[in-house]
């Protein structure tokens, strides 16, 4: 067990529809990253958020979007979704940004039918 | 920008035998490196990292891994391997500069024989 939650762990949706995932960090980690994993793209970064500031982007869509909230935890949204959304969703956390390696959540596998 | 690129999709190994999994990285200064597993269904769990010092860094389940400037590599190895080391293998890269986020590579796929 990393420390890492996220909810829920399944989650099948139309297209169309808007999502919301949520993230818990590692007690004490103020960095939040998330991560998509899917078959044709493997694993690839989205978003950072640091102590409740974004910090970096990555390949994220428009439709995409993320906040952390002053508890630290976040929710990525996503939103008009699109059968090739479809993928397992994984947040990380890290103390800090750099010099920090990331511990992983259980993920979120997203179906969208 | 940084990449990783892992050679291997597939691996097949005896039970018992030894192991290694190759990790090329392209970053103009030295990374951060790191390994990762994922079982079947699961998160991916950190095996080891490296980020300065020594170069042969030791990780948990009996995993190590050497990093080698001159041939940007970061392989992976494990002296026996076990059936409960089936899983998936991430090789990924950060750097502070592009803020710490992971670049993995593509992915091993060990299969363990009895």
């Amino acid at each position: 067990d990393s420390g890492v939650t996220q909810t829920p762990k399944h989650l099948i949706t139309a297209t169309g529809q808007r999502v919301t995932l949520r993230c818990s960090p590692r007690s004490g980690d103020l960095s939040v990253y998330w991560y998509q994993q899917s078959l044709d793209q493997g694993l690839q970064f989205l978003i950072q958020y640091y102590n409740g500031e974004e910090r970096a982007k990555g390949n994220i869509l428009e439709r995409f979007s993320a906040q952390q909230f002053p508890d630290l935890h976040s929710e990525l949204n996503l939103s008009s979704l699109e059968l090739g959304d479809s993928a397992l969703y994984f947040c990380a956390s890290s103390f800090r940004t750099g010099g920090y390696e990331q511990y992983f959540g259980p993920g979120t596998r997203l179906t969208v039918t | 920008a940084q990449s990783v690129t892992q050679p291997d999709i597939h691996i097949t190994v005896s039970e018992g035998a030894s192991l290694e999994l190759r990790c090329n990285y392209s970053y103009g200064a030295t990374p951060y490196l790191f390994w990762y597993v994922q079982s079947p269904g699961q998160g991916l769990q950190l095996l080891l990292k490296y980020f300065s010092g020594d170069t042969l860094v030791q990780g948990i389940k009996g995993f190590e891994a050497e990093f080698k400037r001159s041939q940007s590599s970061f392989n992976l190895r494990k002296p026996s391997v076990h059936w409960s080391d089936a899983a998936e293998y991430f090789c990924a890269v950060a750097a502070e500069a592009a803020g710490n986020k992971l670049t993995f590579g593509g992915g091993t796929r060990v299969l363990v024989k009895p």
